[in-house]
């Protein structure tokens, strides 16, 4: 059964920092990998989705990166902002018809 | 992306009364919706996934009979919460399934559920 895992669990930051959220999974056979944003009393906004087949996917000033054979991906958000401060959830599914596996977030905290 | 909507966003009710949830595919055709629940400061759990057409499919040590899933049809499923307790206080998530575009989940915005 997949099983999802995020570090650090909190992270706090200066304005301007760039900065890596990790992500681990445990079984590398995945269909496709997601990064969502969550603002707290909200529901969640998809950043990237990663395909089985790519190795990364950018928007903007995010980048996000799978390396399936280690069970790893990793969140890069560049200069980072205070309006970049939220959780963010990594998810995982195995196959189209199974559902997303989410991991405990990592909430961020970019201080001006 | 596609739009899947959630009915209502949040809703108060007393301790013993059933509450239903709506989720709606706007824009696209879903034989296959999931249902999740957080609680504060957790992460998504997945409750269930509901199948157009067939019973709902539920993860272990949630109460099929407590929490009454129905995809009557390919933009609609629903969720019930019968009896609720003031502990299924939470945030329930609904997410479709669209086979169209590369099987991605788009997910709904949430129905906050207090329960007193």
């Amino acid at each position: 059964k997949q099983e999802v895992t995020q570090i650090p669990a909190a992270l706090s930051v200066p304005e301007g920092e760039n900065l890596v959220l990790n992500c681990s999974f445990t079984d590398s056979a995945i269909y496709n990998l997601q990064w969502f944003r969550q603002d707290p009393g909200k529901g969640l906004t998809s950043l990237l989705l990663i395909q089985s087949s790519q190795r990364e996917q950018t928007s903007g000033r995010l980048n996000a990166s799978l390396d399936k054979s280690s069970g790893r991906s990793t969140l890069y958000i560049a200069a980072s902002q205070p309006g970049d401060s939220a959780t963010y959830l990594c998810a995982a599914r195995n196959s189209g018809n199974t559902p997303l596996v989410f991991g405990k977030g990592t909430r961020l905290s970019v201080i001006a | 992306g596609a739009v899947v909507s959630q009915h209502p966003s949040w809703v108060i009710c007393k301790s013993g009364t059933s509450v239903k949830i709506e989720c709606r595919s706007l824009d696209f055709q879903a034989t296959t919706m999931f249902w999740y629940r957080q609680f504060p400061k957790q992460s998504l759990m997945l409750m269930a996934t509901s199948n157009e057409g067939s019973k709902a499919t539920y993860e272990q040590g949630v109460e099929k009979d407590k929490f009454l899933i129905n995809h009557a049809s390919l933009t609609l499923s629903t969720l019930t919460v019968t009896s609720a307790h003031p502990e299924d206080s939470s945030f329930y998530i609904c997410s479709a399934l669209d086979r169209a575009a590369q099987e991605t989940q788009y997910f709904g915005p949430g129905t906050r559920l207090l329960v007193l």
